[in-house]
C-alpha cells in the first residue's frame, strides 16, 4: 500500500508569490489533514477534511491560505500571497474513517517551503 | 499557549540503556495520547499510543506511562538502539475532534 505522498518536496519562492502544495492520501482514507511545522516549534494543525468537506479549519492562519479537496481524493493547499512567516514544513496526513477519533494518522514526508 | 509541552529539546543515551522522554499537557479534556517518531526528511511515523483510561501501554521495547493527576506522560525505550536516534513528538487529542496537538519534539541520540 502506497503511503501519503506530497509534492513538491521543496519550494523556494519570493515574498508575494503564490505556491500550491499537493497531497495524495492513502487510497481509501476519507480523512485528510494538513499540519505545519515552523523551524524548531511544534507541529501545528491547520485543517481536516472528511472526503471533500472541510470538517475543521480552526488552525488555518489567515485567508491567504486556501485548501481544497475536490472529489475527496487529493488535496491542495495554496498560499497567496506568501509571506516570510509562512516558511516551514507542511505535512499532510490521512486516516481511515472508523467512527472514532482514535484512528492513526499517517503522515507524508512534508513539503519544505522557504519564502525569501 | 502551548497545550502539549516537551521541555527537553534533546537527550543523549548510551546504546543498551533506557531512554526516557517526557511530555506534559495542560488540557484536562485530552483523552488520547500518542508518540510519533521522525527521521530527517521524513514524515512523523506512529510509534505508540495510550487512552486516558489506562496508565500504561507496552509494545516491545516501547512503553508509555500516563499520570493523569500530574498531566504527564513519558515514553520509555529499553534497550535503546542507535536506530532509535530521531526526533520524538508527543501528541494529544480529544475524542470527536480528530486533530492532534503536538509538542515541540525531543531529539534523541543513542550513542553506540
Amino acid at each position: 500500500e502506497a503511503g501519503v505522498t506530497q509534492f513538491p518536496s521543496h519550494s523556494v519562492i519570493e515574498k508575494g508569490q503564490t505556491v500550491t502544495l499537493r497531497c495524495d492520501p492513502i487510497s481509501g482514507h476519507d480523512n485528510l489533514y494538513w499540519y505545519r511545522r515552523v523551524m524548531g516549534k511544534e507541529i501545528k494543525f491547520l485543517l481536516h477534511f472528511v472526503k471533500e468537506s472541510k470538517q475543521d479549519e480552526s488552525g488555518m492562519p489567515n485567508n491567504r491560505f486556501l485548501a481544497e479537496r475536490t472529489g475527496g481524493t487529493y488535496s491542495t493547499l495554496k498560499v497567496q500571497p506568501a509571506e516570510l512567516e509562512d516558511s516551514g514544513v507542511y505535512f499532510c496526513a490521512s486516516s481511515r474513517y472508523q467512527g472514532s477519533s482514535y484512528n492513526e494518522q499517517f503522515f507524508g514526508p512534508g513539503t519544505r517551503l522557504t519564502v525569501l | 499557549d502551548q497545550q502539549v509541552k516537551q521541555n527537553s529539546p534533546s537527550l543523549s543515551v548510551q546504546e543498551g540503556r533506557i531512554s526516557i522522554l517526557n511530555c506534559d499537557y495542560t488540557n484536562s479534556m485530552f483523552d488520547y495520547f500518542l508518540w510519533y517518531k521522525k527521521y530527517p526528511a521524513e514524515g512523523p511515523t506512529f510509534l505508540i499510543s495510550i487512552s486516558s483510561i489506562k496508565d500504561k501501554n507496552e509494545d516491545g521495547r516501547f512503553t508509555v506511562f500516563l499520570n493523569k493527576s500530574a498531566k504527564h506522560l513519558s515514553l520509555h525505550i529499553v534497550p535503546s538502539q542507535p536506530g532509535d536516534s530521531a526526533v520524538y513528538f508527543c501528541a494529544a487529542t480529544i475524542s470527536g475532534t480528530y486533530k492532534y496537538i503536538f509538542g515541540t519534539g525531543t531529539r534523541l541520540k543513542v550513542l553506540a
